[in-house]
C-alpha cells in the first residue's frame, strides 16, 4: 500500500552542525511534500514544502530536496539549534487526492 | 489570524460516555481535515470537508465516529460510545483550496494543538 517512511527514528546532532533529515516515499504519482515539525504537546508545524516539477527549494535556515528518480525527500537545517529539537516528519499527497500521508517520524535531538 | 483552534485541549472520560470534539478553522480556509495520532500508528486522516461537505471519511474507525461541520467556522468529532482504544490526540487541520487549479488541489494544511482524549 502507499506509505511514506523514514530511515532513522532519532538523529543526535551537536548545536551548531547541520541536520539531514531522510524520507523515502513510495507513491510515484505524488505530486505535493510537506515537512512539519511537532514539538511536544503541540500540533505538526508547516517548515516547508516541495512540487513535484521542483527537486530543491530553500526556507530559512531549511532546504528540502527531491529525487523523484529514488522517491527520496530529504530536509537539511542549517546550523541547528535547541529548538529545532522535536519529531519530523515528512507528509506526501498523492496525486489527484487531498489525503496527506504521513511518514512515521524522527526525532531530532540537539547537544549543546 | 489565530490559527486553528481546538477544545478541549484535554478530555478525560469514562468508557461508554460520549465525546464531542471541537475545531475553528483559519478563516477563509474551505478544506478542514480530522486527524488521529497514537504512538502505534502514527498520524493517521479520519475524515475531510470542503466547503463543509464531507469528501473523503475512509479513515472514519467505525460507526462510533461521525463529524460535522455545520458551517464554514465549526466542525465537530463525536465518538458515541467512546471506549479505551480511542484514546489519542486528535488532530484538525484547515487548508485553502487552490484557485485556477483543480478543484482537487489544496494548498498547506495549518494544524491545531489537538484534543488529548484519555478513555479510562
Amino acid at each position: 500500500g502507499e506509505s511514506v517512511g523514514l530511515h532513522l527514528p532519532t538523529l543526535s546532532v551537536q548545536e551548531g552542525d547541520n541536520s539531514i533529515i531522510n524520507c523515502a516515499y513510495s507513491n510515484s504519482a505524488s505530486d505535493y511534500f510537506i515537512w512539519y515539525k511537532q514539538e511536544s504537546g503541540k500540533g505538526p508545524q508547516f517548515i516547508i514544502d516541495i512540487r513535484s516539477n521542483m527537486d530543491k527549494r530553500q526556507g530559512q535556515r531549511v532546504t528540502v530536496l527531491l529525487n523523484k528518480t529514488v522517491k527520496h525527500l530529504s530536509l537539511q537545517i542549517a546550523a541547528t539549534q535547541p529548538g529545532d529539537s522535536a519529531v519530523y516528519f515528512c507528509a506526501e499527497r498523492p496525486g489527484g487526492y487531498n489525503k496527506l500521508i504521513f511518514g512515521a517520524g524522527t526525532r531530532l535531538a540537539v547537544h549543546p | 489570524d489565530a490559527g486553528v483552534i481546538q477544545s478541549p485541549r484535554h478530555e478525560v472520560t469514562e468508557m461508554g460516555q460520549e465525546v464531542t470534539l471541537r475545531c475553528k478553522p483559519i478563516s477563509g480556509h474551505d478544506y478542514l481535515f480530522w486527524y488521529r495520532q497514537t504512538m502505534m500508528r502514527g498520524l493517521e486522516l479520519l475524515i475531510y470537508f470542503n466547503n463543509n461537505v464531507p469528501i473523503d471519511d475512509s479513515g472514519m474507525p467505525e460507526d462510533r465516529f461521525s463529524a460535522k461541520m455545520p458551517n464554514a467556522s465549526f466542525s465537530t468529532l463525536k465518538i458515541q460510545p467512546s471506549e479505551p482504544r480511542d484514546s489519542a490526540v486528535y488532530f484538525c487541520a484547515s487548508s485553502f483550496g487552490r484557485r485556477g487549479v483543480p478543484v482537487h488541489e489544496t494548498d498547506t494544511q495549518y494544524f491545531g494543538p489537538g484534543t488529548r482524549l484519555t478513555v479510562l
